[in-house]
């Protein structure tokens, strides 16, 4: 069974510090996505990785795919109170067809002023 | 460019009772999942359909149901209501696997 682990669960940090948080899956895929969730919202996409080495970057957030670790990183640049939320990063497994996404635990973060 | 739409955004039903909870896509988007999220299993996944099939299932009783239109739009269905189905039901549809996912805001199901 495709297992997808996020790490830290919860994160408290101050704005202007860096971070970063991991995604690990248990299986085989080349497809990863990232997301956001404020509270009482929806998710929000941020990036879709595509393939091993994959870099994607918008303001402070920076993403990478390594699909032979099976690893998957959100990195936090310069945080700022309006980054807290929670992140979700998703595996779609090869197995499973194109759209059946599994999600990790996600990252609850909190930037404080 | 309409979002997905997602009603109702709240419901409240009874034990016992059935509930039908409706999805329209973005236009052009063929492919509509749905998953549930509560804060103890997190984000799971329902089921996705793609041109009116079920391709893809997830791990849920068969009390859970859904179906797709010819025109993209799904619906999905759970009967005999239990306490612990009380959560967000979230419909996602997508053009392509290359570009993800685009989420509606949600139906909150409460379940008393």
């Amino acid at each position: 069974e495709l297992k997808v682990e996020q790490n830290p669960l919860f994160l408290s940090m101050q704005e202007g510090k860096n971070y970063t948080i991991y995604c690990n899956y248990s299986t085989t895929s080349d497809r990863l996505y990232w997301y956001r969730q404020d509270p009482g919202k929806s998710l929000e996409s941020l990036f879709v990785l595509l393939s091993n080495g994959a870099v994607k970057q918008e303001g402070r957030l920076m993403a990478s795919l390594d699909t032979k670790a099976r690893l998957s990183t959100l990195h936090i640049t310069a945080a700022v109170h309006d980054l807290s939320a929670t992140y979700f990063c998703a595996v779609a497994p090869e197995a499973s067809g194109t759209y059946k996404y599994i999600f990790g635990t996600g990252t609850r973060l909190k930037v404080l002023a | 460019k309409a979002g997905v739409t997602q009603t109702p955004r709240y419901l409240i039903k009874t034990r016992g009772q059935q509930v039908t909870l409706s999805c329209s896509p973005i236009s052009g988007h063929r492919s509509v999942s749905w998953y549930q999220q509560t804060p103890g299993q997190g984000l799971q996944f329902l089921f996705e359909y793609f041109s009116e099939t079920q391709r893809n299932k997830g791990n849920f009783p068969g009390r859970f149901s859904g179906r797709q239109f010819s025109n993209s739009r799904s619906e999905m269905n759970v009967s005999t209501l239990e306490l612990g189905d009380s959560a967000l039901y979230l419909c996602a549809s997508s053009s392509s696997p290359y570009y993800g996912y685009t989420f509606g805001s949600g139906t909150r199901l409460t379940v008393v």
